[in-house]
């Protein structure tokens, strides 16, 4: 079974210009979420959806940050522009959201290593 | 707030004892589930075990297992027979079902080295 997929796997870009970040869940999965990772400040969750829905943007930093679930299959993650302290790992997770039910593990995708120059 | 704490930044253990990595966590909420997350240097996450509040038994998946003291509020996790492999780092996470959040609240995490 395919897990979480992402692309790039890594990026290099210069400060200024819009970086695009993609990510497939698992079929079937309802629920997916946005993670940035970083020495300083651990795991962060960015954004989540329920059903392609954003439920809870709180933890996107700024404006130059947006997230778009146009369907039930992909997700982007895009920073526009972006700037050296966005230099990062981003991670893309999915799980299968069911009121009630204990466990609904999130998945997680191998994340995506930005570089801002 | 719910806060989940690892105080063990590393930890070292000869390969084939085993190790436990501790886990502490704070919430008034009686509802809640423990996570383990292993991530190794290649940078995936990988989901390892489960504990939900209400569950009468420890969690155990093959040789780990995660011992659950609900009135201490720690969710430590033990890796019995350690292998060269467990070589990572550990996260602790913690999901509180809070509406239609139920998002996950991640520990500093542990770096766990095997030595041969």
């Amino acid at each position: 079974d395919a897990g979480v997929i992402q692309s790039p796997r890594h990026e290099v870009t210069e400060m200024g210009q819009e970086v695009t970040l993609r990510c497939k869940p698992i079929s079937g999965h309802n629920s997916l979420f946005w993670y940035r990772q970083t020495m300083m400040r651990g795991l962060e969750l960015l954004i989540y959806f329920n059903n392609n829905v954003p439920i809870d943007d709180s933890g996107m930093p700024e404006d130059r940050f947006s997230a778009k679930m146009p369907n039930a299959s992909f997700s982007t993650l895009k920073i526009q522009p972006s700037e050296p302290r966005d230099s990062a790992v981003y991670f893309c997770a999915s799980r299968t959201y069911l009121a009630g039910i204990g466990a609904d593990t999130q998945y997680f995708g191998p994340g995506t290593r930005l570089t801002v120059l | 707030a719910q806060k989940i704490t690892q105080t063990q930044p590393g930890m070292f253990v000869q390969e084939k004892e085993a190790v436990t990595l501790d886990c502490t966590y704070d919430t008034s909420d009686p509802s809640y589930g423990l996570f383990w997350y292993k991530q190794p240097s290649s940078g995936e996450m990988i989901f390892l075990i489960y504990q939900g509040s209400y569950d009468q038994q420890n969690a155990t998946e093959g040789r780990y297992s995660l011992n659950f003291q609900k009135a201490r509020k720690s969710a430590n996790l033990v890796i019995s027979a350690s292998q060269l492999g467990d070589s990572a780092m550990y996260f602790c996470a913690m999901r509180l079902p809070s509406g239609s959040a139920r998002q996950l609240t991640f520990g500093s995490g542990t770096q766990l080295t095997v030595l041969p």
